[in-house]
């Protein structure tokens, strides 16, 4: 069964300093790899995936994702955090063919002025 | 393109009242999802649609949950009667699912519809 770690609930960053939320996932097959924004009140919104391919994945609004296949990991980044990035986010996985995504249970990332 | 609807999107019952919520997906997209998100988590799957026919519904309770998405567009999801372990949010998303990669099987979400069961 597929699942999604997201070791810290809360991550503070001051604004234009770089920004990392940690993902580690667990799947039997490949994996495909997601980052969600939730804003307060609002959906989840589509940031990057992973298929295949370069394991570094850019994505909307400056974010990149590393895939790291030997540590399992999904990493969030951004070289220079803005205020409006506050929200939470979630990474979620699933494995090859139409199965369901998994998601952790979010990161709540705050960026300070 | 006009995004997935999702209504109401606040709901305040009593609890063993029924309730009941909408959905309408992107045009186009043959997978519907419903998905419940407690305070604090994460979304968890409740149901996915493959046009008009349910292939997978193990984590929705069926002793109070149903869902159905006639004509494999829009969908509802009803509960009767509710509880007050059903406060959470209640999140519709769609995909268009197909072979290869690319924007196919991405996930759309809607809003959602916040639920409080008195």
């Amino acid at each position: 069964a597929q699942s999604v770690a997201q070791p810290e609930d809360q991550v503070n960053v001051a604004e234009g300093n770089p920004l990392t939320v940690k993902c580690t996932y667990s799947v039997s097959g490949n994996p495909y790899l997601f980052w969600y924004v939730q804003y307060p009140n609002r959906g989840l919104q589509f940031l990057l995936k992973y298929i295949t391919g370069d394991n570094l994945v850019k994505g909307s609004y400056g974010f990149e994702a590393e895939f790291n296949k030997s540590q399992t990991s999904f990493h969030l980044k951004k070289p220079s955090a803005l205020v409006s990035d506050s929200a939470l986010y979630f990474c979620a996985v699933r494995d090859g063919g139409h199965t369901p995504l998994v998601f952790g249970k979010g990161t709540r990332l705050s960026v300070i002025a | 393109e006009a995004g997935v609807v999702q209504s109401p999107r606040y709901k305040i019952i009593e609890k063993k009242q029924p309730v009941a919520f909408w959905c309408n997906p992107i045009s186009g997209h043959n997978t519907l999802y419903w998905y419940l998100q407690n305070l604090g988590q994460g979304p968890e799957l409740l149901i996915r649609y493959e046009n008009e026919e349910a292939v997978d519904d193990s984590q929705l309770p069926k002793d109070r949950f149903s869902a159905e998405r006639l004509k494999g567009v829009d969908s509802t999801l009803k509960i009767q009667p509710a509880e007050l372990g059903d406060s959470a949010v209640y999140l519709c998303a769609s995909s268009l699912w197909g072979p290869g990669s690319g924007r196919l099987n991405e996930q759309f979400f809607g809003p959602g519809t916040r639920l409080t069961v008195l």
